[in-house]
């Protein structure tokens, strides 16, 4: 079965920039969707296919997607982004989730 | 508003049964793909199943995990998606989440990311 992997943690200094990586076999040929987490709440849909953003989403977060890995970007961190997130794919019609990573912002 | 509302999640004993409904509002259901998506405590996301509409053929898929044990219906009459989970093991125990995609690009509802959640129902399997 099909496996993404993401870093346990990741740790950004308040206003700088933060990358989350997402492995996976070629999944540069894939749609790769991106959540966010706070604890409590349920998941928030913040980057879409591969680079897009929902309606809502600032502009700090972008994505990327090549070869073995996709990146999610957040710059100009804020506390606020203190959360968890979790790449997604579609791998033989299911969905396949990343384990997460805590991003947390000194 | 749009909005997702899960319920029936509770206290079940290992081996038994129980059914979560999620009732939609605000969007049309009837074209709607719904997924479930659980996540035990402290764990990551999990994808349950998903049931396509009726007018793309209705195909259910699950993950392997659940696949002969859960059953995934929908009623788009009530605007209603179900999960009837049976022969309940504690490791099924999490918050369950229904979500579906409703992001267009060019009038096309793409399929394959969820923009819309509920906000789940917690469901533990123990004795």
């Amino acid at each position: 079965s099909y496996e993404l992997t993401q870093p346990l943690s990741v740790s950004v200094a308040l206003g700088q920039t933060a990358s989350i990586t997402c492995g996976g076999d070629n999944i540069g040929f894939k749609n790769v969707h991106w959540y966010q987490q706070r604890p409590g709440q349920a998941p928030v849909l913040v980057i879409y296919r591969d680079k897009n953003r929902p309606s809502g989403i600032p502009e700090r977060f972008s994505g990327s997607n090549s070869g073995t890995t996709a990146t999610l970007t957040i710059s100009r961190a804020q506390a606020g982004d203190e959360a968890d997130y979790y790449c997604q794919v579609w791998d033989s019609f299911t969905v396949v989730f990343g384990g997460g990573t805590k991003l947390t912002v000194l | 508003e749009v909005q997702l509302v899960e319920s029936g999640g509770g206290l079940v004993k290992p081996g038994g049964s129980l059914r979560l409904s999620c009732v939609a509002s605000g969007f049309t259901f009837n074209d709607a793909w719904m997924s479930w998506v659980r996540q035990a405590p402290g764990k990551g996301l999990e994808w349950v199943g998903r049931v396509k509409s009726k007018t793309a053929g209705g195909t259910i898929n699950y993950a392997a995990s659940v696949k002969g044990r859960f059953t995934i219906s929908r009623d788009d009459s009530k605007t209603t998606l179900y999960l009837h989970m049976t022969s309940l093991k504690t490791e099924d125990t999490a918050v369950y989440y229904c979500a579906t995609p409703t992001i267009t690009i060019s009038g096309v509802v793409i399929r394959d990311a969820f923009d819309m959640w509920g906000q789940g129902t917690m469901v533990i399997v123990s004795s």
